[in-house]
């Protein structure tokens, strides 16, 4: 069965430390692959996505992201972190149709000052 | 600016009244999109829509139902037969298609009193 884990459900690191969130996926096929941010009571805004191609996919708010067919895995890195990346983390696949999505359960980030 | 709109942001209903959730786009999408959003759960897709008079159920369809009358509009309906309605709903839409993403609008808070 299609679906994506998010391993972490919560993660605190200090302002200015590097980040590394975690997600593995099983999928048959070739998947589509996004990271998306979602601050409280808000919706989802995309931090990037994987279709094809060069396999370190760069996004918005200095967020990278590489895909490792052999682990199955789209784990999302930023070198410093900033006070204002505080917010949750979602991985997820397309599923044929960019919108229809599995998301994983997602990943709660505070900051430290 | 282009986007998705949904309405209200916070909806309160009684126990056995149906309730309808508002989504309208702008982004001239012929795909639409209908999730839940419940805590340590991720998003679940209850309908989508790929193109106007025609929607599938997604996996937690039961106790939900939409219609498409319009490219622009996905209106959602929370009947009196969904068990547990209380949840943050998001829309959103996407260009037809695996390659392209979603845009996700700011969601609508439903509480059963």
């Amino acid at each position: 069965a299609q679906s994506v884990t998010q391993p972490d459900i919560h993660i605190t690191v200090s302002e200015g430390a590097s980040l590394e969130l975690r997600c593995n996926y099983s999928y048959g096929a070739t998947p589509y692959l996004f990271w998306y941010v979602q601050s409280p009571g808000q919706g989802l805004q995309l931090l990037l996505k994987y279709f094809s191609g060069d396999t370190l996919v760069q996004g918005i708010k200095g967020f990278e992201a590489e895909f490792k067919r052999s682990q199955s895995s789209f784990n999302l890195r930023k070198p410093s972190v900033h006070w204002s990346d505080a917010a949750e983390y979602f991985c997820a696949v397309g599923v044929n149709q960019g919108g229809k999505l599995i998301f994983g359960q997602g990943t709660e980030l505070s900051v430290k000052p | 600016d282009g986007g998705i709109t949904q309405s209200p942001k916070y909806l309160f209903r009684k126990e056995g009244q149906n309730v309808t959730l508002s989504c309208e786009q702008n982004l001239n999408h012929d795909a639409m999109y209908w999730y839940r959003q419940d805590p340590g759960q991720g998003l679940r897709l209850i309908y989508y829509s790929q193109i106007v008079n025609d929607f599938q159920k997604g996996d937690i369809a039961e106790g939900y139902s939409v219609s498409r009358e319009k490219k622009e509009s996905f209106p959602l309906t929370v009947t009196s037969a969904q068990k547990n309605p209380t949840a943050f709903y998001l829309c959103a839409s996407s260009k037809r298609g695996g390659d392209t993403e979603a845009f996700f609008g700011q969601g609508t808070r439903l509480t059963v009193v």
